[in-house]
């Protein structure tokens, strides 16, 4: 049973574009949630997150969108750059749950075209 | 910076070899966690730590042990390792304290082991 769900195994898009990662759960105990970038041979690092209590976050070229009633967020990479192309891991967490565990998306590679 | 270290990055092991993972985290974080990651599979838990000699299941922990005797190191065993134990394995902490960082987990660079 998939908790969190990225349907788009890969995106493509133009260097100076946006990039739009989807991303949905059924777990309606998550109430935080955080997007991970990974590139080969590396480990995941933190890109950005926001609470259930908000619908939006923005840091630079990141903005995170939450909808709640869907149980559906987003990333948005505007403009994108090749250097954003990596796997992007949606992960949700549950307050009072297992010690903040993390339960994580299948990822998106996103690769930005020049 | 919160650093993570894993003692390989590329492991060779041959089926039936026990195999020890290690992970050392500089942050004195509480938790401790081990993931493996697989082409379309995502990252799965295999075990997580909460404290020193704790530890619970992760949701892929078959064919797994892990060990905390320090709060800065964890250990990922595999008792007898076989070839579909070939992955990526990564290792992660992360703070009970960690206020607006709330539950970011700081990753290893990660261990590719491959077992023939």
């Amino acid at each position: 049973d998939q908790q969190v769900k990225q349907n788009s195994p890969s995106l493509s898009v133009q260097e100076g574009r946006i990039s739009i990662l989807n991303c949905d759960y059924t777990n309606s105990m998550f109430d935080y949630f955080l997007w991970y970038k990974k590139y080969p041979a590396e480990g995941p690092t933190f890109l950005i997150s926001i609470s259930s209590i908000k619908d939006k976050n923005e840091d630079g070229r990141f903005t995170v969108f939450l909808n709640k009633s869907a149980k559906h967020l987003s990333l948005h990479i505007v403009p994108s750059q090749p250097g954003d192309s990596a796997v992007y891991f949606c992960a949700a967490s549950a307050r009072g749950g297992s010690n903040y565990k993390l339960t994580f998306g299948k990822g998106t590679l996103l690769t930005v075209n020049p | 910076d919160v650093k993570v270290t894993q003692s390989s990055r590329y492991l060779v092991k041959r089926t039936g070899e026990k195999v020890f993972l290690e992970c050392v985290q500089d942050m004195d974080h509480e938790n401790m966690f081990w993931y493996r990651q697989d082409p379309g599979l995502g990252l799965r838990l295999i075990y997580f730590s909460y404290d020193v000699k704790m530890k619970e299941k992760g949701d892929i922990p078959e064919g797994y042990s892990v060990s905390r005797e320090k709060k800065e190191r964890f250990s990922l065993i595999l008792e007898s390792a076989s070839t579909n134990q070939t992955s990526m394995y990564l290792c992660a902490s992360s703070s009970l304290l960690a206020g607006t960082l709330y539950n970011e987990q700081f990753f290893g660079p990660g261990t590719r082991l491959t077992v023939l």
